[in-house]
């Protein structure tokens, strides 16, 4: 089993242009998740889905999109990167209210 | 709103020692806690999965309490290993919103 699988594990953007975090699991997980890592400051949430077709915001939503293609599928999407955006990303997902698996983190700079 | 808290943020331990690490929340209101391990440059691994009826959690020498009307957990690690150093995170699963809210991690250095 692959578990969560992110895509890319790394990326260099430049201030303004756009890009898209992949994220697939195969547990056949109903809930998945997309946090941001910053040194000092934990994991934050940025969004989260409950199920395919629900997407709601999590703490730091501002500068982000994210689509809920299918069961399998949550990709994170920025749409005019900025420095502030230079952080490690985690896909997670999980059964309702069960074990969270994570991914193993997409790391992002932004110049 | 939920929040959840660790310390201490830094701890240092001669190898051997039981030690306890320490996690809090302002909300009883949850499904369940778990404790992950992050070694550096990683992803997250699950160590402990506390369901809110459950009052503890084994897995060798990890064994990790909820008392959910104080809103506290605690790991406790016991014969610490250098092997054991890398950085222990609490989340709880929030059930207002079912979103999993994490701490900001205990940074622990188990010294040889």
């Amino acid at each position: 089993n692959a578990g969560v699988t992110q895509t890319p594990k790394f990326q260099v953007l430049k201030t303004g242009q756009s890009m898209t975090l992949q994220c697939a699991q195969d547990m056949n997980h109903n809930s998945m998740y997309w946090y941001r890592q910053d040194p000092g400051m934990g994991l934050r949430l940025i969004y989260y889905s409950a199920s395919e077709g629900t997407t709601d915001k999590g703490e730091v939503p501002n500068g982000y999109n994210v689509s809920r293609l299918n069961k399998r599928e949550f990709s994170l999407r920025l749409e005019s990167a900025a420095p502030s955006q230079t952080s490690v990303y985690f896909c997670a997902s999980c059964v309702f209210t069960g074990e969270l698996f994570f991914g193993e983190g997409s790391r992002l700079t932004v110049l | 709103k939920q929040e959840v808290t660790q310390i201490p943020a830094a701890l240092s331990v001669p190898e051997g020692e039981n030690l306890v690490l320490n996690c809090s929340f302002t909300d009883s209101a949850i499904y369940n806690l778990q404790w992950f391990r992050q070694d550096p440059g990683k992803g997250l691994t699950s160590l402990l999965l506390i369901q809110s009826s459950q009052r503890e959690q084994t897995s060798g020498r990890l064994n990790a309490s909820l008392d959910k009307s104080s809103g506290r957990s605690t790991l406790y690690i016991a014969a610490s290993q250098p092997g054991d150093s890398a950085t222990y995170l609490c989340a709880v699963l929030d059930s207002g919103t079912y979103k999993y809210i994490f701490g900001t991690g205990t940074r622990l250095k188990v010294l040889a």
